[in-house]
């Protein structure tokens, strides 16, 4: 079974620029998650989609994200403008079910870098 | 408020030594509890969690971790340490529904 994919594995861009991070999680997962890692900085939730509909949302940081999941599959977070401060690596991850204990299954991270 | 704090930024330990690795938890949170690891250029992969039932919980690679109520920890051990066991060590906890709250992680250094 293929496990959470990410795409790409590394942007470099320049401030101002808008950037498309995209997620496919585990087939049949309806719960799909993003993370974000700011370097020095522990790992922090943005934001909780199951199937198509965000459930949570909080911690997205201001306007300038954007996270769709249309048709309950795959994800798509997009910057735009990019700031230097949106540098980090982010996490996607997803899983089955809804009592708070299952394992969310990570992808390798999008590591984003803003010159 | 912070949920999870993991002790120590960084713990290096000799090649076959015992590997500990510590985690704090706020006692108002849910007692599930997880530890990931992050190997380098890699993702996150669960190590082990705790739900309900036998506080000590075996991992994958020889870890283990026990829940301990009354001093509110699930601190991470390993009998004898491997090069290969060289990561990023990151306890968790499931708060206001299933988003995760990690702790700032653990870099655990193996020396040869």
């Amino acid at each position: 079974e293929a496990g959470v994919t990410q795409f790409p594995s590394h942007s470099v861009i320049e401030k101002g620029q808008t950037v498309t991070l995209r997620c496919d999680p585990i087939s049949g997962h309806d719960n799909l998650y993003w993370y974000r890692r700011v370097m020095g900085k522990e790992i922090k939730f943005l934001l909780h989609f199951v199937k198509e509909s965000k459930q949570d949302e909080s911690g997205m940081p201001n306007n300038r994200f954007l996270a769709e999941r249309t048709g309950g599959t795959y994800s798509t977070l997009k910057v735009q403008p990019a700031e230097l401060e949106d540098s980090g690596v982010y996490f996607c991850a997803s899983s089955q079910g809804s009592g708070g204990y299952e394992t969310q299954y990570f992808g390798p991270g999008t590591r984003l870098l803003v010159l | 408020a912070q949920s999870v704090t993991q002790l120590g930024s960084h713990v290096s330990v000799s090649e076959g030594a015992l590997v500990l690795l510590r985690c704090n938890y706020s006692s108002s949170v849910p007692p599930y509890l997880f530890w990931y690891v992050q190997y380098p250029n890699q993702g996150l992969q669960l190590l082990l969690k705790y739900t309900t039932g036998a506080t000590l919980v075996k991992g994958i690679n020889g870890f283990e971790a026990e829940f301990k109520k009354s001093e509110t920890s699930f601190h991470l051990t390993k009998p004898s340490a491997h090069m290969s066991d060289a990561a990023e060590y990151f306890c968790a906890v499931p708060r206001g529904g299933n988003k995760l709250v990690f702790g700032a992680g653990t870099i655990l250094r193996v020396k040869s």
